[in-house]
């Protein structure tokens, strides 16, 4: 079982551009949450996305936005990046949007803006 | 305004003796808590739950201890092991399907 997984990385952007990430599932799951962690911090919640659709998000401009494919991947997009948005990005599966439902986490993607 | 408080950045203790890491929430919502160990390049591996009709939840050395009426939980881990140097995060959730909010971090180093 591969576990959750992450793609690129890491990653390095100019302000103002446009970057995606991508996070597959853990086999069996069906809910992606994604989270950005700044250095420092405890991981925040961006949004979770189930059954192709967003479910919940939290305190995020809309700059953040994402999409669930029927395979359960999903992909997280931030446009007119700045500076700010530099963190550690990750991406949390679970089987279900159950409150006692165990998130696995991938290694995270790292975006740097410069 | 941070709901899910970890006030301790760092904690190191000898190995063999306990681990106490604690965790002060401010939402009486909250009504279900996860700890989180975090490895660098790695991303968080969950390791105990406990939801809030209990007081207390065990797994083999980790045990959380929730106290509501203090809004107070804390990770106990006996004994240490050097292994168990990492980051470990208090996360917290209000309510059916809702998302989880972490605290900070305190990153634990047990010396040899």
């Amino acid at each position: 079982d591969a576990g959750v997984t992450q793609s690129p990385t890491h990653l390095i952007k100019t302000r103002g551009q446009q970057v995606t990430l991508r996070c597959s599932p853990k086999s069996g799951h069906d809910t992606v949450s994604w989270y950005q962690q700044a250095l420092g911090q405890g991981p925040q919640f961006i949004f979770q996305y189930y059954e192709e659709e967003e479910r919940q998000r939290g305190n995020f401009p809309d700059r953040f936005s994402g999409h669930q494919f029927p395979n359960y991947s999903s992909e997280l997009n931030v446009n007119a990046l700045l500076l700010g948005d530099s963190a550690l990005y990750l991406c949390a599966s679970s089987a279900g949007t159950g409150l006692n439902t165990e998130a696995f986490f991938g290694q995270g993607t790292r975006l740097t803006v410069v | 305004d941070q709901q899910v408080k970890q006030n301790s950045p760092s904690l190191s203790v000898q190995e063999g003796r306990i681990s106490i890491l604690n965790c002060d929430y401010t939402n009486s919502m909250f009504d279900y808590f996860l700890w989180y160990k975090k490895y660098p390049a790695e991303g968080p591996t969950f390791l105990i739950s406990i939801s809030s009709i209990k007081d207390k939840n065990e797994d083999g050395r980790f045990t959380v201890f929730l106290n509501k009426s203090a809004k107070h939980l804390s990770l106990h881990i006996v004994p240490s092991q050097p292994g168990d140097s990492a980051v470990y995060f208090c996360a917290a959730s209000a309510g059916y399907g809702q998302n989880f909010v972490f605290g900070p971090g305190t990153r634990l180093s047990v010396l040899p």
